[in-house]
């Protein structure tokens, strides 16, 4: 069973740092992996989508990368600011049948 | 702009009523979804299709029913709203390009 572990669980940074955001999963199967960023009592929105035969994908100030064989996936985010602050999901999908397997996320927050 | 919508985002309603949720998407995308949230907890899956008049029960068990008479479609029901059914649902759908998620609707039940 596909389990997804994010560390840290929460994180509160003054504004303007570099951020690493961990993603481990146990099975390296995996389809497609996307992350989300999710503010509170809102939807999902996708920030990164890396497919399997892919290694990283850059979007701005977020860079995402993925490495199947040990289970892994990081989130990098440059400079951060107030507006950044969320809760960060890193999904892995399983096989063609896109089923999604959710974590607790990241919880940031950036101080101005 | 393609977008995937939901209504209503805020939905408060007493015990014992009939409620339907609506979700549609101007993607085309044949998968669709409907996630349970509770707050500060994770997403769990609660229906799915995979195209017109194919739907799936997830990995929660619900009591609401759904429907995907149309592709762009795919509204959830509750026959019969009770407390425990107070929760946040969120529709998505997706083709290889990824997911995409609705605002979401805010189901209070009382």
């Amino acid at each position: 069973k596909q389990e997804v572990t994010q560390i840290p669980a929460a994180l509160s940074v003054p504004e303007g740092e570099n951020l690493v955001l961990n993603c481990s999963f146990t099975d390296s199967a995996i389809y497609n992996l996307q992350w989300f960023r999710q503010d509170p009592g809102k939807g999902l929105t996708s920030l990164l989508l890396i497919q399997s035969s892919q290694r990283e994908q850059t979007s701005g100030r977020l860079n995402a990368s993925l490495d199947k064989s040990s289970g892994r996936s990081t989130l990098y985010i440059a400079a951060s600011q107030p507006g950044d602050s969320a809760t960060y999901l890193c999904v892995p999908w399983m096989d063609s049948s896109y089923k999604l397997i959710f974590g607790s996320g990241t919880r940031l927050l950036v101080r101005p | 702009e393609a977008d995937i919508y939901q209504t209503p985002r805020y939905l408060v309603i007493g015990t014992g009523k009939k409620i339907t949720l609506e979700c549609s998407q101007t993607m085309g995308h044949d998968k669709m979804y409907w996630y349970q949230q509770d707050p500060g907890m994770e997403l769990h899956l609660i229906h799915y299709s995979y195209g017109v008049n194919s739907t799936e029960k997830g990995d929660l068990s619900s009591e609401s029913t759904v429907s995907r008479i149309r592709t762009e479609h795919f509204p959830l029901t509750l026959e019969s709203a009770r407390p425990s059914h107070t929760s946040q649902y969120l529709c998505a759908s997706s083709d290889l390009s990824g997911y995409t998620f609705g605002s979401g609707t805010r189901l209070t039940v009382v």
